[in-house]
């Protein structure tokens, strides 16, 4: 079945480690997107990613990084610029422009210890 | 540029009645519309979206939106729910063209007990 895996699922960081979430799908969609999740506060857009080698900041990307080298990956790497990085983040792609919706991810919740 | 709102945070209902989840928009072009359903510790999951046609829209697991545009408004209904809808919902709209951003409300947390 296709779909969109991210992992791992929890994951643990260090202050001042860098760490890198991945978020792989098989649904041929063209978009993919990543989202921060904090209670109360519904889904923050961090970037998105419309075609292969090309990506845009969304709302909150400072201190953190992506690329789309490949049409199905996107990762994305929460650097030690980001002050406060504990969340939950999700990962999701779409087909094209905003009319088909989006496809989730199961999620990945990172944990600064 | 677009916002939602979703009017309200929590919503408590007992199982087999019915349940209304708000939700209001604001734009200055045309949008689809979009409910999302998120069980803890998982991924959202498309329930429903409304691009045009009929203002009516049907959804999986039994639910219903209706698109008001003269109140700009995309409320999510169920006539009856059960424990198993115990979930936090969240509406979304996204522009007509050029739409790769779609804008997510806060979410709603559907409570339901028996």
């Amino acid at each position: 079945d296709g779909g969109i895996t991210q992992s791992p699922k929890y994951l643990f960081r260090k202050e001042g480690q860098n760490v890198t979430l991945s978020c792989e799908q098989n649904l041929n969609h063209d978009a993919m997107y990543w989202y921060r999740q904090d209670p109360g506060q519904g889904l923050r857009l961090i970037y998105y990613s419309q075609i292969v080698n090309d990506f845009q900041k969304g709302d909150i990307a400072e201190g953190y990084s992506v690329s789309r080298e490949k049409k199905e990956s996107f990762p994305l790497t929460v650097t030690s610029a980001q002050k406060n990085p504990t969340a939950f983040y999700l990962c999701a792609s779409s087909r094209g422009e905003g009319t088909w919706g989006y496809t989730f991810g199961s999620g990945t919740r990172l944990t600064v210890v | 540029a677009q916002s939602v709102t979703q009017l309200d945070s929590q919503v408590p209902v007992f199982e087999e009645a019915p349940v209304e989840l708000r939700c209001n928009y604001s734009s200055s072009v045309s949008v689809y519309l979009f409910w999302y359903v998120q069980y803890p510790n998982q991924g959202l999951q498309l329930l429903l979206k409304y691009l045009s046609g009929s203002t009516l829209v049907k959804g999986i697991n039994g639910f219903e939106a209706e698109f008001n545009k003269s109140q700009t408004s995309f409320h999510l209904r169920k006539p009856s729910v059960h424990i198993s809808d115990t979930a936090e919902y969240f509406c979304a709209v996204s522009k007509d063209t050029g739409g790769f951003k779609t804008i997510f409300g806060a979410g709603t947390r559907l409570f339901v007990k028996a």
